[in-house]
């Protein structure tokens, strides 16, 4: 049963726009919400994470939104590039899990010119 | 200088037969783990080991065997492939804790 409920499954986006990948999670004992990007051929890569006692953190151009009372939380990909063009994974962990990460069933995204 | 590597990248075999997958890692990390994708992209891990221990072992089917030999080491063997086997295996480590999880860049296994 997955514990990390990703949507949408893929996704086209134009370059310049916005691309809006969304998770939602029911176990209130994860405390730790990274985002991994996968290109073909390789493994993921840690993009950005969040904890949730903040609702917001940005880096360049990647934006977590976390909403903790929805238990819900989103990776907003702003001035999308084609190289943006990958699968992202949202993954949720706990403390005491020893590294057990629960990912999402991942989202292509298709960053065309 | 690759952080994560694992070999072989590709492995193509018959049914019934026995594969190892090897794994290193140079990052210094005390926690190593089997992460399978299937055919779907989707991530679920298999094993952790954490110093040379098992700490995690999920629901895996017994042909699996993983062994790590010190702490930047861990294998994978597989007994008896069936079809439903056929997968990218990553390997990955980090420092036990939360934090960045360090990717391998992928077995992919086709069982035929």
């Amino acid at each position: 049963q997955q514990q990390v409920k990703q949507s949408p499954q893929s996704l086209i986006v134009q370059k310049g726009g916005i691309s809006i990948i969304n998770c939602a999670y029911e176990n209130t004992a994860f405390d730790y919400f990274p985002w991994y990007q996968q290109f073909p051929g390789k493994g993921p890569a840690l993009l950005i994470a969040i904890r949730p006692d903040v609702s917001e953190k940005k880096e360049g151009r990647f934006t977590i939104s976390f909403n903790k009372s929805a238990k819900q939380f989103s990776l907003h990909i702003m001035d999308s590039q084609p190289g943006d063009s990958a699968t992202y994974f949202c993954a949720a962990e706990r403390g005491d899990s020893w590294g057990k990460l629960q990912f999402g069933a991942g989202t292509q995204v298709v960053v065309t010119p | 200088d690759t952080a994560v590597s694992q070999t072989p990248k590709y492995l193509v075999t018959q049914m019934g037969n026995d594969k190892s997958i090897k794994c290193e890692q140079n990052l210094g990390h005390d926690t190593m783990y089997w992460y399978k994708q299937d055919s779907k992209k989707f991530l679920k891990i298999m094993f952790s080991y954490n110093n040379k221990e098992l700490i995690i072992n999920e629901t895996v089917p017994n042909r699996f065997s993983p062994k790590s030999p010190d702490k930047a080491h861990l294998n994978l063997h597989i007994n008896s492939l069936e079809l439903g086997d056929s997968a990218v295996y990553f390997c990955a480590s980090r420092n036990v804790g939360i934090g960045e999880l360090f990717f391998g860049e992928g077995s992919r296994l086709t069982v035929l």
